[in-house]
């Protein structure tokens, strides 16, 4: 079965703060991407890693950088955690193509920045 | 640029009753077309998909066609059951890209 798992469900995190956010996939996919989600917004797209060790931004990746050293994980890095940072967060995965490929989404992590 | 755009929620309905969540979007060229469901606690889960002008995608009862000319892609249930209550998001994939750009999402409740 299909499985993409998030290091933590919930985090409590304050103004400064480095934070790390893992996710790891099991399928051998080369694509994983992450995403944040707030109410009224939908998911927006942070950034997304189209193999290891290769990047690209997404639509709002200030604040945030990301680690691709291994195919089955990539990290999202809360350099200096902020409060409008706090959020839901959103990993995913799909294999490596332009098609129309199904992305396989994580359990989130909600992320509270005091 | 693309983007998408669904009906503010929540929307409530009783047990069997028809449901319709409205999506329109707007993108270059001819876009993937996506329903993806969240269950509470859950991650996202698709729903359906569409890749061409009328296609239709259906899984789970539910349905949604792929409309070019009103750039709608709208996702419909003859009888929805209490177990369907969830967020329901519209998403798209224009050709060449890999992410997807999703809408706000709608929140369905269904009352027994």
């Amino acid at each position: 079965d299909v499985k993409v798992t998030q290091s933590s469900r919930y985090l409590v995190k304050r103004t400064g703060e480095k934070v790390f956010l893992e996710c790891v996939q099991d399928m051998d996919h080369e694509n994983m991407f992450w995403y944040r989600q707030d109410p009224g917004l939908g998911l927006r797209l942070i950034y997304f890693s189209y193999d290891v060790k290769m990047k690209e931004k997404g639509d709002i990746p200030e604040g945030y950088s990301v680690s691709r050293e291994k195919k089955e994980r990539f990290s999202l890095i809360l350099e200096s955690a902020s409060t409008n940072q706090t959020s839901m967060y959103l990993c995913a995965s799909r294999q490596k193509s332009l098609g129309v490929e199904t992305q396989y989404f994580g359990p989130g992590t909600r992320l509270l920045v005091l | 640029g693309n983007s998408v755009t669904q009906m503010e929620g929540p929307v409530t309905l009783s047990e069997e009753a028809f449901l319709t969540i409205n999506c329109t979007y707007t993108a270059t060229g001819y876009p993937s077309l996506f329903w993806y469901v969240q269950y509470p606690g859950e991650g996202l889960q698709l729903l359906l998909k569409a890749t061409k002008a009328d296609d239709k995608g259906s899984n789970k009862g539910f349905e949604a066609t792929y409309r070019k000319e009103t750039t709608s892609f709208h996702l419909e249930k003859g009888s929805v059951q209490v177990s369907d209550s969830a967020v329901y998001f519209c998403a798209l994939t224009p050709p060449g890209r890999r992410a997807l750009t999703f809408g706000s999402g709608t929140r369905l409740q269904v009352q027994p």
